[in-house]
């Protein structure tokens, strides 16, 4: 079993549509908890990062995080096309701890959002 | 402000040849990483590295190899190159409490 799973689409949506991506783990360890997008041949940029269960907002973009269920969870409201990429959630034990906050990624999920 | 920096952005090798990927990074981050990307497959742990002399394996090491002689470069060595090693590598860095920064990566064919 993987350590992070992650449905890789592809998923294509309508502009305008909320898009809900999600990843399941089996490392009960992990603490933090990340979402990264990914444009074509380009490297992950951080898009959300959370540490504890709950929900974290930044404008269109939604971050839950639920540990019992080890089950994680981005929302994109008002979908654009300029949000067509790939995204991936990651996930690591420590900041930098005895870890060296080394990521463990999901497969990554391929959006399209068109016009 | 360059952040991470990765060179060559593309490179085709054939089956036995060595080649250095090179990572450097200007933020003056201890923590350096090396991940590959597979098509379908997210980004797998190659080598790690959490200060200048101190490097450690990942997931996925076997035919590569690394150095840190300095804070800011962290390069990887391919020393035969076989066509499992086909991928588009990602180098990135980070501080003890900051997010992890990425480079643009580097698109290797093995042929």
């Amino acid at each position: 079993q993987k350590e992070v799973e992650q449905d890789p689409g592809p998923l294509s949506v309508p502009e305008g549509a909320i898009v809900s991506l999600n990843c399941t783990y089996s490392n009960s360890a992990f603490q933090y908890f990340m979402w990264y997008r990914q444009y074509s041949r380009k490297g992950p940029e951080l898009l959300m990062y959370t540490y504890s269960s709950g929900n974290k907002e930044d404008g269109r973009f939604t971050a839950q995080v639920d540990k019992s269920s080890k089950y994680i969870s981005l929302f994109i409201r008002d979908s654009q096309p300029s949000d067509s990429a790939t995204y991936l959630c990651a996930m690591s034990v420590d900041a930098g701890g005895t870890s060296y906050g080394k990521l463990t990624f999901g497969q990554g999920t391929i959006l399209t959002v068109h016009p | 402000n360059a952040g991470v920096t990765q060179t060559p952005k593309f490179r085709i090798l054939k089956i036995g040849q060595s080649m250095t990927l090179q990572c450097t990074q200007d933020m003056n981050h201890n923590y350096m990483y090396w991940y590959r990307q597979d098509p379908g497959m997210g980004l797998k742990l190659i080598y790690y590295s959490v200060g200048a002399g101190i490097t450690d394996k990942g997931e996925v090491p076997n035919g590569y190899n690394v150095s840190r002689s300095t804070t800011e470069d962290f390069p990887l060595r391919l020393e035969l190159a076989a066509p499992s090693q086909t991928s588009v590598y990602f180098c990135a860095s980070r501080a003890a409490n900051t997010e992890a920064f990425f480079g643009q990566g580097t698109r290797l064919t093995v042929v």
